[in-house]
């Protein structure tokens, strides 16, 4: 299974909002609704912000949502802070029933 | 409140079995229906999944690593465990234990993570 296509880094300034898209197949993304986004700093484990596509799980802020169009998810971050910096990563379920995640993006908060 | 923590090796010889523990604390492995997982973080690059056990003892791995890799639980420990045989220098990553709530990749409890090195 090939990884998903994330852009390898994305930028915006404080208060702005940006969009990483994670891109896939019918085999993965497009053929099911299990589409998880993650945030890593570094040398830090990974943090769940969006499941199912679109869920927040408790405690994430809401200026963090996800969606998803055909092939491709995206993870929208608004009123971009400081603190968001960091790489963030989508993982998908495929129709060999396993996992598997995108290249990863780097956010920079001008 | 649930934590897990790697242990195991931090450097292995090229073509040996890296072995990994996850023990799981505040949460037993049998009680929830979770799925218990293994990832890795290569230095520089991407995230991989690797695998997870399902408490019933089923399992699911990565296609590209499952010639390779045995993931297991111990009941009486409360732990589980990574074996990837035959590894190489690309086998060289920080891994994760975490679990998943759902079987659909909502892991919302990790370890910290620990540094392998595969060199002779």
């Amino acid at each position: 299974q090939s990884a998903l296509t994330q852009p390898a880094s994305v930028s915006g300034s404080p208060g702005q909002s940006i969009t990483i898209s994670c891109t896939g197949t019918g085999n993965d993304v497009g053929g099911y609704d299990y589409v998880s986004w993650y945030q890593q700093h570094p040398g830090k484990a990974p943090k769940v912000l969006i499941y199912d596509v679109s869920n927040r799980p408790l405690g994430v802020s809401n200026r963090f949502s996800g969606s998803k169009s055909g092939n491709t998810a995206s993870l929208t971050i608004s009123g971009l802070q400081a603190e968001d910096e960091a790489d963030y990563y989508c993982i998908s379920y495929t129709v060999s029933g396993t996992g598997v995640f995108g290249g990863g993006t780097k956010l920079t908060v001008l | 409140q649930v934590q897990l923590q790697e242990s195991g090796p931090g450097l292995v010889k090229p073509s040996q079995t890296l072995s990994l523990t996850c023990t799981v604390s505040g949460d037993s492995i049998f009680s929830g229906g979770y799925y218990w997982s293994w990832i890795r973080h290569h230095p520089g690059k991407g995230l991989e999944w690797i695998g997870y056990i399902y408490y019933s003892g089923t399992t699911y791995y990565n296609p590209s690593l499952k010639s390779r890799v045995t993931i297991s639980v111990d009941t009486s420990k409360n732990q589980f465990s990574l074996n990837l045989n035959s590894v190489t220098a690309a086998d060289t990553a920080v891994y994760y234990c975490a679990r998943d709530l759902s079987g659909y990749y909502f892991l919302d409890c990790w370890g910290q993570g620990t540094l392998v090195t595969v060199s002779s």
